[in-house]
């Protein structure tokens, strides 16, 4: 299994500002995912963010939005920019197991943009 | 493009009763299935995955059911406990890139 943090745990941010969310994973991976779940809704997925490499995006998800980093095999970055109220969501980071397909989650960074 | 369906959205059972969640996905050609419990405030937490050549998992009370040509899934939970109410989310993996596709949820309550 591994085990996911992520920082900060919840926020409450003001329109217009921008918030990086980070996620660190006690084990090496090879893909990152982030997922946003808006409030009664399930989780979609944002990006894949691959070391070395730039992240792919899903569809209805931009870079210049969600701007993601993945400096090594332990860690990433997602970045809510120009934040309205509309992005309050729930943000979770996942990553695959080493030798299974199951996906671990972290904990979630709960925003609110007033 | 996959969609992920859970019925019911909500369940509310007595304590000790043995329930079904159920999961239907559109396209049949996933490569996997998992599914997970959120807990309110948490994160998910993985319960079952299930491979696309595989038909059931089991894990305690916890049996998952895979029926790729009709795409349906199944969770029984046996002898419900309290302590089992949560949300449970099906999802479905359409490649071996470990994207996801979730379900709206079930929100489980089970009462003492």
């Amino acid at each position: 299994s591994a085990v996911i943090s992520q920082k900060p745990s919840r926020d409450i941010c003001q329109r217009g500002t921008s918030l990086t969310i980070q996620c660190q994973v006690d084990s090496q991976v090879t893909m990152m995912f982030w997922y946003r779940q808006q409030p009664g809704q399930s989780l979609t997925l944002i990006a894949t963010a691959n070391q070395g490499s730039e992240a792919t995006y899903e569809s209805g998800f931009v870079i210049d939005k969600f701007p993601i980093s993945r400096p090594n095999l332990t860690f990433s970055t997602l970045t809510v920019s120009n934040m309205s109220p509309e992005d309050s969501s729930i943000y979770l980071c996942s990553v695959e197991g080493d030798f299974t397909d199951t996906q671990y989650f972290g904990p979630g960074t709960r925003l609110t943009v007033l | 493009k996959q969609e992920v369906t859970q019925i019911p959205a909500a369940l509310s059972v007595p304590e000790g009763e043995n329930l079904v969640l159920n999961c239907s996905f559109t396209d049949s050609a996933i490569y996997n299935l998992q599914w997970f419990r959120q807990d309110p405030g948490k994160g998910l937490t993985s319960l079952l995955l299930i491979q696309s050549s595989q038909r059931e998992q089991t894990s305690g009370r916890l049996n998952a059911s895979l029926d790729k040509s009709s795409g349906r899934s199944t969770l029984y939970i046996a002898a419900s406990q309290p302590g089992d109410s949560a949300t449970y989310l099906c999802a479905v993996g359409d490649n071996q890139g470990g994207k996801l596709i979730f379900g709206q949820g079930t929100e489980l309550s089970v009462k003492p």
